[in-house]
C-alpha cells in the first residue's frame, strides 16, 4: 500500500513564525501535491511538483513555497505565517506510470493553527 | 462554476445499499471520475475511478452515465464505518477538481 506520512498531526504556530510542513511518500510517486481543506470551501489545491526541484503554482499559492530536494519529499513552507492560514494541510501523491490516470494517494493531514 | 454537484448529506440504513450521486455535466472527454471518502480528522481515501464503463472493486461500485454527466457511487452493504463525506472528483493527469461531497450517515 502507498504510504505518504504527515511529520505533524497537529502544529500551533505564532503570527509571523516561518513553518515547515513536511510530507514523505514510499512509493517512488513522480508528482507531489499540497492542498488545503477548509469549511465549505472543500480542497484547494496550494501547489504541485512533477519531478525533483519542479513546483508549479496551484490555485491559491500566496503565502505559500515548497521545495523537493529528494523524489519522496515535498515541503510546504509558510513565510511568514497569519491567522488566515489556520487550516487542515494535506499532501498527496501518484504516479505518472499506469494507463488509467493513477489516483492521488493522501496523506492523514497537519492542522495548523496560527494564533 | 464547480466542476461535481453532489446532495451535502444522505442517510443509508445499515446493511442497505448506499447509493449516492453526482452530477458533473461540463465533464471532459479525457475526465476521469474519482471517489474518496473522509472519515473525520483524516486525510481522504481512494474509493475507486473509471472513465466510461463501470467500475468494481473490494470496496464499491461506480456506475457512470453513457452521456457520462453523471454517476452513481454503490455501497452494496453500508455499515457504521462507512459513515463519512464522499467526495467525488473529476481530473486528469495532476489536474483534479473536488466538490463539497456528502456527508453520508448510516443508520444502525
Amino acid at each position: 500500500d502507498v504510504k505518504v506520512t504527515q511529520s505533524s498531526r497537529y502544529l500551533v504556530k505564532r503570527t509571523g513564525e516561518k513553518v515547515f510542513l513536511e510530507c514523505v511518500q514510499d512509493m517512488d510517486h513522480e508528482n507531489m501535491f499540497w492542498y488545503r481543506q477548509d469549511p465549505g470551501l472543500g480542497l484547494r489545491l496550494i501547489y504541485f511538483s512533477y519531478d525533483v526541484k519542479m513546483k508549479e503554482k496551484g490555485d491559491i499559492p500566496e503565502g505559500y513555497s515548497v521545495s523537493r530536494e529528494k523524489k519522496e519529499r515535498f515541503s510546504l513552507i509558510l513565510e511568514s505565517a497569519s491567522t488566515n492560514q489556520t487550516s487542515m494541510y494535506l499532501c498527496a501523491s501518484r504516479p505518472d506510470r499506469g494507463f488509467r490516470n493513477s489516483p492521488l494517494h493522501f496523506g492523514n493531514g497537519t492542522r495548523l493553527t496560527v494564533t | 462554476d464547480a466542476k461535481t454537484t453532489q446532495p451535502p448529506s444522505m442517510d443509508c440504513a445499515e446493511g442497505r445499499a448506499a447509493n449516492l450521486p453526482c452530477n458533473h455535466s461540463t465533464i471532459s472527454g479525457n475526465e476521469y471520475v474519482y471517489w474518496y471518502r473522509q472519515i473525520h480528522s483524516q486525510g481522504p481515501q481512494y474509493i475507486i475511478h473509471g472513465l466510461k464503463n463501470n467500475e468494481t472493486n473490494e470496496m464499491a461500485s461506480l456506475i457512470i452515465t453513457e452521456d457520462r454527466k453523471s454517476s452513481t457511487l454503490i455501497l452494496p452493504h453500508a455499515t457504521l464505518r462507512d459513515t463519512a463525506v464522499y467526495y467525488c472528483i473529476v481530473g486528469t493527469g495532476n489536474q483534479f477538481y473536488f466538490g463539497t461531497g456528502t456527508s453520508l450517515t448510516v443508520i444502525p
